[in-house]
């Protein structure tokens, strides 16, 4: 069965950089499909945040500007989210989610890790 | 961005009714829709895509329909179980966007 998790620190102070790791088992990153990260603010609202697909190429909300970078050590079947210059406003449940790139939707998420932001 | 408007944030309903959520989409998104239900504590987990289409293992109450920018999610004989949040997404375009979620609780 396919299984994503997500690992990472829990705290970030504001200015750093957020580093998650998802890492799958179950299928391999390369065969297919793209690995996506999601985050889930505080009162529940949803928001994607990029992916990086079984080629590598990766795609990235416009709304993260340049703060944003998804990468992928397909030897480990990981991939990795790097968030930088965080500010309290990046406070969220991150999740990592695997999308059809046919049906578009996200057929497999993590449980997802809580990051807060905060010094 | 194209924004996916769930107008109810809050719904109630009773065991055995069935229920509508719905969600509108700010231009066409022809039927590049997935329905999600999250319950707390939870990810969220896929129900529908393609506006209409049902996941294996969703069982046959959870039904969607709807294109271009008007999008339904019907919940036959509502059980117990199915109260949770309801989030409809779009990709048809990017960014990828989600509605605001409609949380389904009993009367």
């Amino acid at each position: 069965d396919v299984q994503l998790q997500e690992s990472g620190p829990g705290l970030v102070k504001p200015s750093q950089s957020l580093s998650l790791t998802c890492t799958v088992t179950g299928y391999s990153i390369t065969s297919d499909y793209a690995w996506n990260w999601i985050r889930q603010f505080p009162g529940n609202k949803l928001e994607w945040m990029g992916y990086i697909s079984y080629s590598g190429s990766t795609s990235y909300n416009p709304s993260l500007k340049s703060r944003i970078s998804i990468t992928r050590d397909t030897s480990k079947n990981q991939f990795f989210l790097q968030l930088n210059s965080v500010t309290t406003e990046d406070t969220a449940t991150y999740y990592c989610a695997r999308r059809g790139i046919t049906t578009g939707a996200m057929d497999y998420w993590g449980q997802g890790t809580s990051v807060t932001v905060s010094s | 961005d194209i924004v996916m408007t769930q107008s109810q944030k809050f719904m109630s309903t009773s065991v055995g009714d069935r229920v509508s959520v719905t969600c509108k989409a700010s231009q066409n998104v022809g039927t590049n829709v997935a329905w999600y239900q999250q319950k707390p504590g939870q990810s969220p987990k896929a129900l529908i895509y393609s506006a209409s289409y049902r996941y294996s293992g969703v069982p046959d109450r959870f039904t969607g329909s709807g294109s271009g920018t008007d999008f339904t999610l019907t919940i036959s004989n509502v059980q117990s179980e199915d109260l949770a949040e309801y989030f409809c997404q779009q990709y048809n375009s990017y960014p990828l966007t989600f509605g605001a979620g409609t949380k389904l609780e009993l009367k």
